[in-house]
């Protein structure tokens, strides 16, 4: 059935660096954009970023800009989040999503959520 | 920047309708979706386009739109629909953006 199953998370310092891993399953990865989404603990959903099914456009949240970047690897089936410089605000459950778009490349909902892989920035 | 604004909190009796709205600027301009989230689980995604819902997703959630604001409403409400709702949009000059999040109690 159509999975995303997200890995990588865990406690890192102030400044450290962490890579998240997205692996999909199910459905044909390189149809789709893919969206990086976290939640801090209590609180709601926030965007991060998203990638076109080529790779060739991305966005980031003005939170992230300059210190994440995300990839995907179509051949593997797999998104990526490379998380740099890493701050006590970015401690949150990072959720992996399969994202609906047309061919104009207008973004209309994500139709399917990862588990999700919590990461915690901290000393 | 783009917000998207809900109510912290819904309450509606249990049979009864309960709707939930999301005001933005000119967001009757863009399409709206929605996300029901329950408590330890990922979101789900029960309407896009404003008003389509995904396969699995029950009749009684519907949604509409106009001028600046997104309206979820779930008909004949149940206690399985007691969650956490986010709505969403997106542009090419804002990217993505969600609503601060509604809690409904079903009383």
């Amino acid at each position: 059935q159509v999975q995303l199953v997200e890995s990588g998370g865990g406690l890192v310092k102030p400044g450290g660096s962490l890579r998240l891993s997205c692996a999909a399953s199910g459905f044909t990865f390189s149809d789709y954009y893919m969206s990086w989404i976290r939640q801090a603990p209590g609180k709601g959903l926030e965007w991060v970023s998203y990638i076109t099914s080529s790779g060739t456009t991305i966005y980031y949240a003005d939170s992230v800009k300059g210190r994440f970047t995300i990839s995907r690897d179509n051949a593997k089936n797999s998104l990526y989040l490379q998380m740099n410089s890493l701050r006590a605000e970015d401690t949150a459950v990072y959720f992996c999503t399969r994202d609906l778009s047309d061919t104009s490349g207008y973004l209309y909902g994500m139709d399917v959520w990862g588990q999700g892989t919590t990461v915690t920035v901290s000393s | 920047s783009y917000e998207l604004s809900q109510p912290p909190s819904v309450s509606v009796s249990p049979l009864q309708t309960a709707s939930i709205t999301c005001s933005g600027d000119k967001l009757g301009d863009r399409y709206a979706s929605w996300y029901q989230q329950k408590p330890g689980q990922s979101p789900v995604l029960v309407i896009y386009q404003d008003s389509k819902r995904p396969s699995g997703i029950p009749e009684r959630f519907s949604g509409s739109s106009s001028g600046n604001t997104a309206t979820l409403t779930i008909s004949g409400t149940q206690a399985m629909d007691e969650a956490d709702y986010y709505c969403q949009t997106w542009d090419s000059s804002i990217a993505v953006v969600f609503g601060g999040g509604t809690k409904l109690t079903v009383l």
